[in-house]
């Protein structure tokens, strides 16, 4: 069976610094799909990135950026130069190999500090 | 394209009470979801097809109904509704490429037995 764990019910972070938010998983199958989402207070589930299992590298997209470590199986997802709207949930998930069902962590609650 | 709608946003039940939360996608996606989230627990899959008329169990079907009679619309159904089914459901959708399939989500739907 799949896991993801997430060990950060809640982080800190001063506005303009960078922030790692920590995703360690377990599973048996050698393909498979990591994602990070975003949770606002407004409760929409926001896509941020995705690292398939295959890639040789680190996924980034704009201030995100998800550092895979694969022999880890960790992928912790670090947000540069943090802004007051970063301030949300954050929820890591795999996907599994022979399917698209997500599995999810219990999620990190990020506070971006002025 | 709407994405995925979800109706109702918010709803009061009393304990035995039946209802069906509507989801629906203009994208064509062959999988659809349903998740509830509760405090500290992330997102918990309840039911899922992969097409219509092929539906599956996910990790928390107890008590809830899906059905899938066409592409775009996957309803979840509450039979006799408990105090324990209070939570906020979120509906979603891929498609099936294996190489890369975002979840789509919609906008959640706030539940409230009594």
């Amino acid at each position: 069976a799949q896991k993801i764990t997430q060990t950060q019910p809640g982080m800190f972070v001063q506005e303009k610094e960078a922030v790692t938010l920590d995703c360690t998983y377990d599973t048996s199958d050698q393909s498979y799909g990591l994602f990070w989402y975003k949770q606002p207070s407004s409760g929409e589930m926001i896509f941020l990135i995705y690292q398939g299992s295959y890639d040789e590298q680190n996924a980034t997209e704009g201030r995100y950026s998800l550092n895979f470590q694969k022999a880890r199986k960790s992928a912790n997802l670090v947000i540069s130069a943090s802004q007051l709207g970063d301030s949300a949930m954050y929820f890591c998930a795999m996907r599994e190999t022979s399917g698209s069902r997500l599995t999810f962590g219990e999620g990190t609650q990020l506070t971006v500090n002025p | 394209n709407a994405g995925v709608t979800q109706t109702p946003k918010f709803q009061v039940l009393k304990t035995g009470q039946s209802m069906t939360l509507q989801c629906a996608q203009d994208m064509n996606h062959e999988y659809m979801s349903w998740y509830r989230q509760d405090p500290g627990m992330g997102l918990r899959l309840i039911h899922y097809s992969v097409g219509a008329g092929i539906t599956d169990q996910g990790e928390v079907p107890n008590g809830y109904n899906v059905s899938r009679s066409t592409t775009e619309d996957f309803p979840l159904r509450l039979l006799s509704a408990a105090p324990s089914q209070t939570s906020v459901y979120f509906c979603a959708s891929s498609t099936m490429d294996r190489t890369f399939n975002e979840q789509f989500f919609g906008p959640g739907t706030r539940l409230t037995v009594l």
